[in-house]
């Protein structure tokens, strides 16, 4: 069965910094898809950045990119320049890449503070 | 953000009591999901559907049902409720492409008491 471990159960950054949440994955599989979450203190989840396994080059939307290495099962996000409303809960998830049903297998979850 | 709504947003109910917990969605998307969240667990799935009165098992199903009569209403029901229930519960909705954004609803949180 596949697994998501994020170790990270909070991490502060300040205001325009960077910073860079962990996630790490066990699959046997081939072919998948990988996602970051973010959980803002309203609860929405709102997605922030996608990856395709056989897609060699990282994901990049605006502030946020991952670092995605395959070999390693190894998908970090990294933040620049960081501001107040990207404080909240992050959470990883993974999809097998077969069959249409998106069940997303979501890690733990990492708390973000934002300092002004 | 899409039309998915859950209620109630708040429940407290009592442990052996029936709950039901409703997801309505107006984006006509064939796939629901029902998660439910827990510290230290992250989101884990506890039924989908693939279509009206096509639904499935998921991660952690025990003590839960689900009924998908309508393709825009998706009932999780907690036949008896224990205080292992307590969890805030996210309906989930999407077409089926792999790499898709999930639409999320805001959530139920349930105590179980």
């Amino acid at each position: 069965a596949q697994t998501v471990t994020q170790s990270q159960p909070e991490m502060s950054v300040q205001e325009a910094e960077t910073v860079t949440l962990s996630c790490t994955y066990d699959t046997s599989e081939s072919d998948y898809y990988l996602f970051w979450y973010k959980q803002p203190p309203s609860r929405q989840m709102i997605l922030v950045i996608r990856q395709e396994a056989y897609k060699q080059q990282n994901a990049t939307e605006n502030r946020f990119s991952v670092n995605f290495q395959k070999a390693a099962k190894s998908f970090s996000l990294k933040i620049s320049d960081s501001q107040l409303g990207d404080a909240a809960m992050y959470f990883c998830a993974y999809r097998s890449g077969g069959g249409a049903t998106n069940k997303l297998i979501f890690g733990t979850g990492t708390l973000l503070a934002v300092q002004p | 953000d899409a039309g998915i709504t859950q209620s109630p947003r708040h429940k407290v109910t009592e442990t052996g009591t029936p709950v039901t917990l409703r997801c309505h969605q107006t984006e006509n998307h064939r796939y629901m999901y029902w998660y439910r969240q827990d510290p230290g667990h992250g989101l884990r799935l506890i039924h989908y559907s693939y279509g009206v009165k096509d639904t499935d098992k998921g991660e952690v199903s025990d003590g839960y049902s689900v009924s998908r009569s309508k393709t825009e209403d998706f009932l999780l029901t907690l036949e008896s409720a224990t205080s292992s229930q307590t969890s805030v519960y996210f309906c989930a909705t999407g077409q089926g492409a792999p790499n898709e954004k999930l639409f999320f609803g805001s959530g139920t949180q349930l105590s179980v008491l």
